[in-house]
């Protein structure tokens, strides 16, 4: 089945050691998205790429950075976790930017 | 004021009873989504309206752009539609979405 994969779904890092959240998706859409997500509240877009082309979120701290080597493949990187990142991240992909979003199950992130 | 409103917050059903979930929004939008998520879980996207109404087996959702509003129904509802459900919305032609806060729903056996 076409999806949206997180690797791992449960990350557990300390404080300042940098991680990297993976997703892949074997839709061939253009768009890949990641979201933070924090207790009870609702998903906060950190950046996008379409295709190629990356576009960050005004408010997104420099400490989140992203790299897409291929149509499948993303990556989020946190290179210096603050106990404040402690959250779920969420990977979603589209074909365009006019369309639904496929989301991913989610990777969360324990930051000790 | 939020620009995506959502209510209830929360919502406690009886198994079978007809749910609705409101939506307003403040902003143009050029799509509305509607999406579940399950307790520590992903999100399934469950509708992208940009006008009218749309029918999934249970699940209803209309959208009425004059008044800036949408609505979800579920008929019969049942113990596994526990979840939050959520309202986004895309404005123009931007991809990013702006999301409400979330209907947690739960439904009593």
């Amino acid at each position: 089945d076409a999806m949206v994969i997180q690797n791992p779904r449960y990350q557990v890092t300390q404080f300042g050691k940098p991680v990297t959240l993976s997703c892949s998706q074997t839709l061939n859409h253009n768009v890949m998205y990641w979201y933070q997500q924090k207790s009870s509240q609702a998903p906060k877009l950190l950046f996008h790429y379409y295709d190629k082309d990356f576009n960050n979120e005004a408010d997104t701290p420099d400490n989140f950075q992203s790299r897409r080597p291929n149509t499948s493949f993303c990556f989020l990187d946190i290179r210096s976790p603050g106990l404040g990142d402690a959250a779920m991240y969420l990977c979603a992909t589209s074909r365009g930017l006019d369309y639904e979003q496929y989301f991913g199950p989610g990777t969360r992130l324990t930051v000790t | 004021k939020n620009e995506v409103e959502q209510s209830p917050q929360n919502l406690t059903a009886q198994e079978g009873e007809f749910i609705t979930i409101n939506c307003s929004y403040s902003v143009g939008i050029s799509a509305l989504h509607w999406l579940q998520q399950h307790p520590g879980g992903g999100i399934v996207s469950l509708f992208m309206l940009s006008s009218g109404k749309k029918k999934h087996g249970r699940l209803i959702a209309t959208i009425n752009i004059q008044e800036k509003h949408s609505s979800l129904h579920i008929t019969a509802s049942h113990p596994r539609d526990s979840a939050v459900y959520i309202c986004a919305v895309r404005r123009g032609s931007q991809g990013n979405l702006i999301f409400g806060k979330g209907t947690k729903l739960s439904v009593k056996p």
